[in-house]
């Protein structure tokens, strides 16, 4: 079964370090997506992508967030300059179609933590 | 607003009763839902969804879930619960046509006592 990957699975960073989080997500996938999930609570929407570009945007999708599909394969979220608040589990998914009714493949996660 | 609305932050139930996970949404228009399971220190796993035609959607594990338009509810069960069905489920909706994002519910712990 197709997967979406993410690395790294763990990352621990110090505060106002810039960190890269990876995502491969389905090869025939069009829309992709990262979701974040502070310990303990629900799971938030930040960013969808397509067609090399943002399409829609959450309120916690700042300036020090970015994403980026670099090479056709992966798909990236940068955090420019960590806080202590952006310590969660990210989430990468990827969709065949808009419209989802086929649902969003997710990755495993990255599990950041910001000290 | 869209919303979706999880009763019971954490179920305990027996090994072989009945899983009843309550899931509740608001749309003006008609949603996809799905629901997501979550194992330990794991990503987020399809379970079902519905999007249009049969109301009673049947997913991975023996769970199934009904939509019910008038009480716009998609309420997830399973006849017997079986100890591997220990994990955080999560209700989710998608707007057609009005937004390109799933929106979650904040999720129920399930436990399953021997």
């Amino acid at each position: 079964e197709p997967e979406v990957t993410q690395t790294p699975s763990h990352q621990v960073t110090q505060m106002g370090q810039e960190v890269i989080l990876r995502c491969v997500p389905i090869s025939n996938h069009l829309y992709f997506y990262w979701y974040r999930q502070i310990l303990g609570q629900k799971v938030e929407f930040l960013v969808s992508f397509y067609n090399n570009e943002i399409s829609e945007k959450s309120e916690i999708f700042d300036d020090q967030f970015s994403v980026e599909r670099p090479d056709g394969s992966n798909f990236t979220l940068k955090i420019r300059s960590t806080k202590l608040e952006d310590s969660a589990m990210y989430f990468c998914a990827s969709s065949e179609m808009l419209g989802s009714g086929y649902g969003y493949t997710f990755g495993s996660g990255t599990r950041l933590t910001v000290v | 607003a869209q919303s979706v609305t999880q009763l019971g932050s954490h179920v305990s139930v027996s090994e072989g009763a009945l899983v009843l996970l309550r899931c509740n949404y608001s749309s003006s228009v008609p949603p996809y839902l799905f629901w997501y399971v979550q194992y330990p220190n794991q990503g987020l796993q399809l379970l079902l969804k519905y999007t249009t035609g049969a109301t009673l959607v049947k997913g991975i594990n023996g769970f199934e879930a009904e939509f019910k338009k008038s009480e716009t509810s998609f309420h997830l069960t399973k006849p017997s619960a079986h100890m591997s069905d220990a994990a955080e489920y999560f209700c989710a909706v998608f707007l057609r046509g009005a937004t390109n994002k799933l929106i979650f519910g904040t999720g129920t712990l399930l436990a399953v006592q021997p």
